[in-house]
């Protein structure tokens, strides 16, 4: 069965501290993705990475970096000095070609 | 165009009428979903489509709910007999086949009075 658990429901923090998003994940496959997404007020769904099975090698994009480990089926998110602008519900999300299983979000509530 | 269009951006409808929200992906992707996000929950899957293929409906909640694609073009969801509980934003997204990650349009937030 394919599933995704975002176990953080709700996070608050003070701007400039640094805030790590938990994401697990269940598959059988052999070859899959990993996503996150951003989910602002406004609404519309924003994509910050995708990740393949095959490469775990932890990636760097500004402020935002993912550590995913197969060996623990995770693939967390971590900002660093977060900003009021960082609040919104952040979504993880795995699948292939053809279906995408995503987690129940963490809302992240950054307060200034 | 350049992002996927998804339209109306806002439905009223009463329950037990037939609605119809229209999905235009990204010139070029061939693959199409829509899903289904209910108030303060994720995204729930609702039905795939890749190219000619058959599509993928294992996420259809009922019968009530069918959609159609042709080609690799616009896509419409049609809900019959609307119900209270189909409230909700539908959200269309469309990817290349390589899969570099999907775009989502900006959801028709339905609601059913």
């Amino acid at each position: 069965a394919q599933k995704v658990t975002q176990a953080q429901t709700e996070i608050s923090v003070v701007e400039k501290e640094d805030v790590t998003l938990d994401c697990v994940y269940e598959t059988r496959d052999t070859t899959y993705y990993l996503f996150w997404y951003k989910q602002p007020p406004s609404g519309e769904l924003v994509f910050l990475i995708r990740r393949n099975s095959f490469d775990e090698q932890n990636e760097i994009s500004g402020r935002y970096s993912w550590n995913f480990q197969k060996s623990t089926s995770s693939f967390n998110f971590t900002i660093t000095a977060s900003q009021v602008v960082d609040s919104a519900v952040y979504f993880c999300a795995l699948g292939n070609f053809n279906k995408f299983y995503f987690g129940s979000g963490t809302k992240l509530n950054v307060k200034p | 165009g350049a992002g996927v269009s998804q339209s109306p951006s806002n439905k009223v409808t009463e329950k037990g009428k037939d609605v119809e929200l229209r999905c235009d992906p990204i010139s070029g992707h061939t693959a199409l979903y829509w899903y289904r996000q209910r108030l303060g929950q994720g995204l729930e899957f609702l039905i795939y489509f890749q190219g000619n293929s058959a599509p993928d409906k294992s996420g259809l909640p009922s019968d009530r709910f069918s959609a159609e694609r042709t080609g690799e073009s616009v896509s419409t969801l049609t809900i019959q007999r609307t119900q209270q509980e189909d409230s909700a934003v539908y959200l269309c997204a469309s990817s290349s086949r390589s899969g570099t990650g999907y775009t989502f349009g900006s959801g028709t937030r339905l609601t059913v009075v």
